[in-house]
């Protein structure tokens, strides 16, 4: 079975500061990816950053920046200069061996101005 | 608008009550997917379609639980003989896909629905 887990229920970060989110997973597949989606309040799902697992580099995306870590099975997210509109919830998902996301339970940001 | 759609955004039934819901994709995506989320967890896996085939089913779809997508474009979800802990966000989300290749799931705003 594959497993998501996000340790931290909650995070919270000054505006212009940067803040990671931690998740780890496990997989028994070779050939995987990893996703952040952000979910804002009363607001549908999105993409933030993809990671395939066969790329060592890690992936970027503006303000947003994972550490892959294969071994240790670890997909931490970086947000960087966080603004008031990076606070939701985001959750660290896995797709492998088959179509479908197994998510973590996700980790609520809360951004202070 | 052309991302995913669904219909209606919340529903209140009652326990025993049969409530279909309804997922229109992204045109041009074939693939098809059904998550449900309750209140401080992340989405869990329904079912998904490629085109009109249902190709995967999770252990969570009960018997109550059916899923169709008749011509490969919208799809509905039906859950009869609701109970209360059916109560849960109801997501739909769709993809392209290119032979083996899958890409990024577009998620709907989903169908909140409460069973009383």
């Amino acid at each position: 079975a594959q497993t998501v887990t996000q340790s931290q229920p909650e995070m919270s970060v000054q505006e212009a500061e940067t803040v990671t989110l931690s998740c780890t997973y496990d997989t028994s597949e070779s050939d995987y990816y990893l996703f952040w989606y952000k979910q804002p309040p009363s607001r549908q799902m999105i993409l933030v950053i993809r990671q395939e697992a066969y790329k060592q580099q890690n992936a970027t995306e503006n303000r947003f920046s994972v550490n892959f870590q294969k071994a240790a099975k670890s997909f931490s997210l970086k947000i960087s200069d966080s603004q008031l509109g990076d606070a939701a919830m985001y959750f660290c998902a896995l797709q492998g061996g088959s179509e479908k996301l197994v998510f973590g339970k996700g980790t609520k940001l809360t951004v202070n101005p | 608008d052309t991302g995913v759609s669904q219909d209606p955004r919340h529903k209140i039934t009652k326990r025993g009550q049969n409530v279909t819901f309804r997922c229109d994709p992204i045109s041009e995506h074939n693939r098809l997917y059904w998550y449900r989320q309750t209140l401080g967890q992340g989405p869990e896996f329904l079912t998904y379609f490629q085109n009109e085939a249902q190709l995967e089913k999770s252990r969570l779809l009960s018997d109550r639980f059916s899923a169709e997508r008749p011509k490969g474009s919208f799809s509905t979800l039906e859950i009869q003989r609701t109970e209360q802990g059916d109560s849960a966000m109801y997501l739909c989300a769709s993809s392209s896909a290119d032979g083996f290749s899958s890409y990024e799931q577009y998620f709907g705003p989903g169908t909140r629905l409460t069973v009383t």
